[in-house]
């Protein structure tokens, strides 16, 4: 149990519709990564959230966007879904102090479909 | 894109038996990181090493790094059937993100 909390587990959506998925972090930790993992892949950074602000992305567009609130609760949204968005969606939380990136604890993922 | 790759993609042994990874990465590391996956599931941190460590113990774990070739091995000593997972290495070069490689599965048999 790392105390990350992810919704939904599964769901399913259509081509161009929109869908947001969301992270509840591990009591004091000041960080969200979000990564998508398609099968078969390791995990791929998309952004990081901290302390309320996007501070890093990976090579998606922006049709992927997130948001951290105050409470270190997380959303990652992804708007005009494609087929190739089917995938695990991992919220990771951490304590940042430095520069340097230190252990992560994900969360169980939610699993997209996009038919 | 993925910095690291792991060999091998897929590894079988037995139970008691040691079993071995490794990976490669392309750039300079502030520190690596070894996680495990089991069926799809959430990743759960095993063990990270510093640039500036050459090896480090978990238990039955032991990671070495060896940063003149970009290179890192996981050693599980004593495999278990419960140990059968993805093990994922992950590099972090400063720029608040951890990049991944592409895994490779162990199963353990009984």
């Amino acid at each position: 149990e790392t105390g990350v909390t992810q919704s939904p587990t599964h769901l399913i959506k259509t081509r161009g519709q929109q869908v947001t998925l969301r992270c509840s972090s591990q009591s004091g930790h000041n960080t969200v990564s979000w990564y998508q993992q398609a099968l078969g892949q390791g995990p791929q950074f998309i952004f990081q959230y901290y302390r309320e602000e996007e501070n890093g992305r990976g090579n998606f567009p922006p049709r992927f966007s997130g948001l951290q609130f105050p409470n270190y609760s997380s959303e990652l949204n992804v708007n005009a879904l494609e087929l190739d968005d089917s995938a695990l969606y991992l919220c990771a939380s951490s304590f940042r102090t430095g520069a340097n990136t230190g252990e992560l604890f994900f969360g169980e993922g939610s699993r997209l479909t996009v038919l | 894109s993925q910095q690291g790759e792991e060999d091998p993609q897929a590894l079988s042994i037995q139970e008691g038996e040691n079993a071995t990874m490794n990976c490669s990465y392309k750039t300079s590391i502030n520190n690596l990181q070894w996680y495990r996956q089991n069926s799809g599931r959430g990743l759960v941190h095993l063990i990270l090493i510093r640039s500036n460590e050459r090896e480090k113990h978990s238990g039955r774990l032991r990671v070495t790094l060896d940063t003149s070739k970009k290179s890192s091995s996981l050693l599980i000593t004593a495999s278990r059937a419960a140990d059968t997972a993805s093990y994922f290495c992950a590099t972090d070069s400063g720029f608040q993100k951890l990049v991944f490689g592409t895994g490779t599965r162990l199963l353990v048999s009984p």
